[in-house]
């Protein structure tokens, strides 16, 4: 069965701290990675990953994936509250997307 | 505890035509949202549906309806489908409304418009 897996569930911090966000999968023919955003009902995307080991960074957000390990982490640097949202992490597989329960992050200031 | 279902998983249609896509949310869920992912894209949020009752809407033409029943089932209707219908939707269902409520996502159905 595929799955996904999102850790931690929630994650509590300050701003300017550094949060890693993990997610883990098991899917048969795996084709992405997708990170999403969602502060209301539609999430937004991050980032798409295919390659292993190839950081893709747009400002404080960076994430990488590792086929061989089967997960990716999502890091945010110098978080604001304006991150304060649920990460997703979904994986594409062959006519199929599977996400995960997503991190819900609080940035208090 | 079963999870979101969609059916059907695939379908293929052609231009013109009209589509109904079914969701059944996990027990005791009663709000249901559809988007679309079309490639390459993020998630597009359609609506949302809680009580019977469309609480949100996203910014799709009127071809794009749905409704749910009262045992929290939702139904996404596209009629008069064109070409860049094609997409993977995607229902998710929660237990209430609210960005807080944590949504399950079901598998999708692909649609495929010739």
């Amino acid at each position: 069965e595929d799955k996904v897996v999102q850790s931690p569930l929630s994650l509590v911090v300050h701003e300017g701290d550094t949060v890693t966000l993990n997610c883990s999968y098991e899917v048969t023919n795996f084709r992405s990675l997708l990170w999403y955003k969602q502060e209301k009902k539609a999430p937004t995307f991050l980032f798409m990953l295919t390659s292993s080991g190839i950081e893709k960074k747009s400002g404080r957000l960076s994430s990488i994936l590792d086929k061989k390990e089967l997960f990716s982490i999502l890091n945010i640097t110098a978080t604001q509250t304006g991150d304060s949202a649920v990460y997703l992490c979904a994986v594409e597989a062959t006519e199929k997307l599977v996400f995960g329960k997503g991190t819900k992050l609080t940035v208090n200031p | 505890k079963a999870g979101v279902t969609q059916t059907p998983r695939y379908l293929i249609k052609t231009r013109g035509q009209q589509v109904t896509l079914s969701c059944s949310p996990i027990s005791g869920h009663r709000s249901v949202s559809w988007y679309q992912q079309t490639p390459g894209q993020g998630l597009q949020f359609l609506f949302e549906y809680f009580s019977e009752t469309q609480r949100n809407k996203g910014n799709f033409p009127g071809r794009f309806s749905g409704r749910q029943f009262s045992n929290s089932r939702s139904e996404m209707n596209v009629s008069t489908l064109e070409l860049g219908d094609s997409a993977l939707y995607l229902c998710a269902s929660s237990f209430g409304l609210g960005t807080q409520e944590t949504q399950y996502f079901g598998p999708g159905t692909r649609l495929l418009v010739l």
